[in-house]
C-alpha cells in the first residue's frame, strides 16, 4: 500500500519568509515523488519532479528516502506562491495499479505581504 | 493546445441515477486516468487506462466503470448514485509516465 502523509492544513507566512510545506510516504518500493499546486480557479498542475532535481519557481524538494519525506522548500515566499500544494507518490503495487497517483491532503499556502 | 478538456463542467444528478463524464487527453497522449476529489481532501485515483486497455484501478465499487476510445478519450460512468459520490471528478493525461496534466474537472452533485 502507498500513503501520503501532509501534516499541515494551513501555512502562513509572510512574504520573503522561507517556507517549507511537509510530506511524509509510505510505499515499500522505490518510489517516485511529485509536488502539484493548485492556484486560484485554476486546474491542478505539476510543480516539480523529484528526478528531475530542478528549482520551479524558486521551489526545490529533496527526496530523503531513510526519513520518507519529500519536503517542498523555497528560502522566500512571495505573494503569488499563495496555493493549494499537494504531495503525491507514484509507485507500482504489487505489479498493478501502472502510473497511479496518490496524492496527500493538500496544504494551503498563504503569503502574507 | 487546449490541455484535457473535461465536460460537463457541472452537473446535478438525483439518487439513484446513473451518470457518464467526458474527458478529451492532450493530442498525443495515450493514457488517461481518473481521480475523484471530495471537498478538503487530494485527489483519489479510480482508475488509469493506456492504449484503451485497463491498467490500474484504485478501490472503488463496481458502481464505477471506464472505458477508453480508438482516440484515446474516456468516459467514466457512475451507477445507482449515492449522495457520497458528489465530488469534484478529475481527468488527467500522460504521454510519458506519471507526468499527469489534469482537466479542470466535473463538479457533480448528487441530490
Amino acid at each position: 500500500a502507498q500513503r501520503v502523509t501532509q501534516p499541515e492544513k494551513l501555512l502562513s507566512v509572510f512574504k520573503g519568509a522561507p517556507v517549507e510545506l511537509k510530506c511524509n510516504y509510505s510505499y515499500s518500493g522505490s518510489p517516485e515523488l511529485f509536488w502539484y499546486v493548485q492556484y486560484s480557479r485554476q486546474r491542478l498542475q505539476l510543480l516539480l519532479r523529484h528526478i528531475s532535481r530542478e528549482s520551479i519557481k524558486g521551489f526545490t524538494a529533496d527526496l530523503n528516502k531513510g526519513e520518507t519525506s519529500f519536503h517542498l522548500k523555497k528560502p522566500f515566499a512571495q505573494e503569488e506562491d499563495s496555493a493549494m500544494y499537494y504531495c503525491a507518490l507514484s509507485g507500482r503495487d504489487g505489479g498493478t495499479s501502472y502510473g497511479k497517483l496518490t496524492f496527500g491532503q493538500g496544504t494551503i499556502l498563504t503569503v502574507h505581504p | 493546445d487546449a490541455g484535457v478538456t473535461q465536460s460537463p463542467t457541472h452537473l446535478i444528478k438525483t439518487r439513484g441515477q446513473q451518470v457518464t463524464l467526458r474527458c478529451s487527453p492532450i493530442s498525443g497522449h495515450k493514457s488517461v486516468s481518473w481521480y475523484q476529489q471530495v471537498l478538503g481532501q487530494g485527489p483519489q485515483f479510480i482508475f488509469q487506462y493506456y492504449e484503451k486497455e485497463e491498467r490500474g484501478r484504485g478501490n472503488f465499487p463496481d458502481r464505477f466503470s471506464a472505458r477508453q476510445f480508438p482516440n484515446y478519450s474516456s468516459e467514466l460512468n457512475v451507477n445507482a448514485l449515492l449522495l457520497g459520490d458528489s465530488a469534484l471528478y478529475l481527468c488527467a493525461s500522460s504521454f510519458l509516465e506519471n507526468e499527469a496534466f489534469f482537466g479542470q474537472g466535473t463538479r457533480l452533485t448528487v441530490v
